[in-house]
């Protein structure tokens, strides 16, 4: 079973566009995070949910909207798509203020935006 | 705020070479450090963890030691092998504060046969 899984693996899409990842995880965690991997491989935190509470929130566009219905998923949603936003999505779980505690991630989202 | 400095890559070594990744890290107190790996086409893996002063994780054949006098956290394994190619990322998850893990550049390795 997969410990934390998204959907879809790939995604190309046209600017100006509304698109969707999900995320589940099955580890129990009570924390999830999206994370952001641009072209140069640098990881950047996004938002981080604990118990579905937004705990963390960077310095990301209005046009990104995460979604937590439960403790076990993590969407994000993002609004009138733009080039920039070309980017592998990562969505990971750990559990909030475990020192030490990994965080585990999932497969990634390459998103393309043409 | 918290930063991770990594070794600026790409990094390519024979096989059976000595490994080492330096990484450095900027935060209050004593935060948690790993090493995370990521292989090409997937997410990452925790490699290793240290979680106080002078642990040191081990995982695979890959070392690393908390050293809280030089805040740093090199990686580095004794003889690396083809499989081991794959993009390494330095992170550390803080004591107090913001919590989050907060990673290095990344630091791209190929090993050539």
């Amino acid at each position: 079973d997969t410990a934390v899984s998204q959907t879809p693996k790939y995604l190309v899409t046209q600017m100006g566009n509304d698109k969707s990842i999900k995320c589940e995880q099955n580890l129990g965690h009570d924390t999830m995070y999206w994370y952001k991997q641009d072209s140069k491989k640098f990881l950047k935190i996004m938002f981080s949910y604990n118990n579905k509470e937004l705990i963390i929130n960077e310095t990301v566009p209005n046009r990104f909207s995460p979604k937590s219905p439960d403790k076990a998923h993590l969407n994000l949603h993002i609004n009138s798509l733009e080039l920039g936003d070309s980017a592998v999505y990562f969505c990971a779980s750990s559990n909030h203020r475990g020192r030490g505690t990994e965080a585990f991630f999932g497969q990634g989202t390459r998103l393309t935006v043409v | 705020g918290d930063s991770v400095t990594q070794m600026e890559g790409p990094v390519t070594l024979s096989e059976e070479a000595f490994l080492t990744i330096n990484c450095t890290y900027t935060a209050t107190g004593y935060p948690s450090l790993f090493w995370y790996v990521q292989y090409p086409g997937e997410g990452l893996q925790l490699l290793l963890k240290a979680t106080k002063a002078d642990d040191k994780g081990s995982n695979k054949g890959f070392e690393a030691t908390y050293r809280k006098e030089t805040t740093s956290f090199h990686l580095e394994k004794g003889s690396v092998q083809v499989s081991d190619s794959a993009v390494y990322f330095c992170a550390l998850f803080p004591n107090f504060g913001n919590e989050k893990l907060t990673f290095g550049t990344g630091t791209r390795l190929t090993i050539i046969p």
